[in-house]
């Protein structure tokens, strides 16, 4: 199948890091992203990795790659209340094909 | 400023009617897009297009239609739009089918 999931909430406190995981199934895939996506906004590119990486740091956040378990994640450090977003993994397909995860939702306490 | 604009932002509609939802962008991208938003799924890749005159279906091409005259327009038609087509539309575009996509900010769309 061509499914990409991940888990649809996560709570943290401000201050700490959040960790939001994705899974995907096509091991032919050449890039995988992470969006966001704010209350009522389109989805905004926050960062992508090539599929011969296992790891890109792009300031607060930390994208791990283990293509042997088909896993991804994103790490964001010290979250803020602004991050509460629906954060979307997505693998390309290729040929102009992008398949998304369901989004996790975050929520930030202060 | 670089951007993709989708008009209108939000239609509530009948069944049966057609309507279309116009999809622009500045950049002069080859690649476009339009992906429909439910909740619980994710986004779901509509149709898109490589360049001018060339489309292609996506996951749910059902129902709906598309055309690429010119570069920088995309437009979605509904020829008779159905319950089940009540939505958050997203068009997109990019370079190229790796290059980073572009989103605009949505159509919601009811049809009753």
């Amino acid at each position: 199948g061509e499914d990409v999931e991940q888990s649809l909430f996560l709570s943290v406190r401000e201050g700490d890091s959040s960790v939001i995981n994705c899974t995907y199934t096509d091991s032919s895939s050449t890039y995988l992203y992470w969006y966001k996506q704010e209350p009522g906004a389109g989805l905004q590119l926050l960062t992508y990795i090539f599929s011969n990486m296992d790891m890109k740091q792009d300031q607060r956040l930390t994208v791990l790659l283990n293509k042997k378990d088909k896993h991804l994640s994103l790490r964001i450090a010290d979250t803020q209340t602004g991050d509460s977003a629906i954060y979307f993994c997505a693998e390309s397909k290729g040929g102009g094909k992008l398949i998304f995860g369901q989004g996790t939702e975050l929520s930030v306490k202060p | 400023e670089a951007q993709v604009t989708q008009n209108p932002r939000y239609l509530i509609t009948v069944t049966g009617k057609k309507l279309t939802v116009t999809c622009s962008q500045n950049m002069n991208h080859e690649y476009m897009s339009w992906y429909r938003q439910d909740p619980g799924l994710g986004l779901r890749q509509i149709y898109y297009s490589m360049n001018v005159e060339v489309t292609d279906k996506g996951d749910v091409p059902e129902g709906y239609k598309v055309s690429r005259k010119e570069k920088r327009n995309f437009p979605l038609i509904l020829e008779s739009p159905s319950p089940n087509q009540t939505s958050l539309y997203f068009c997109a575009s990019a370079n190229s089918n790796v290059d980073t996509q572009y989103f605009g900010p949505g159509t919601r769309l009811t049809v009753l």
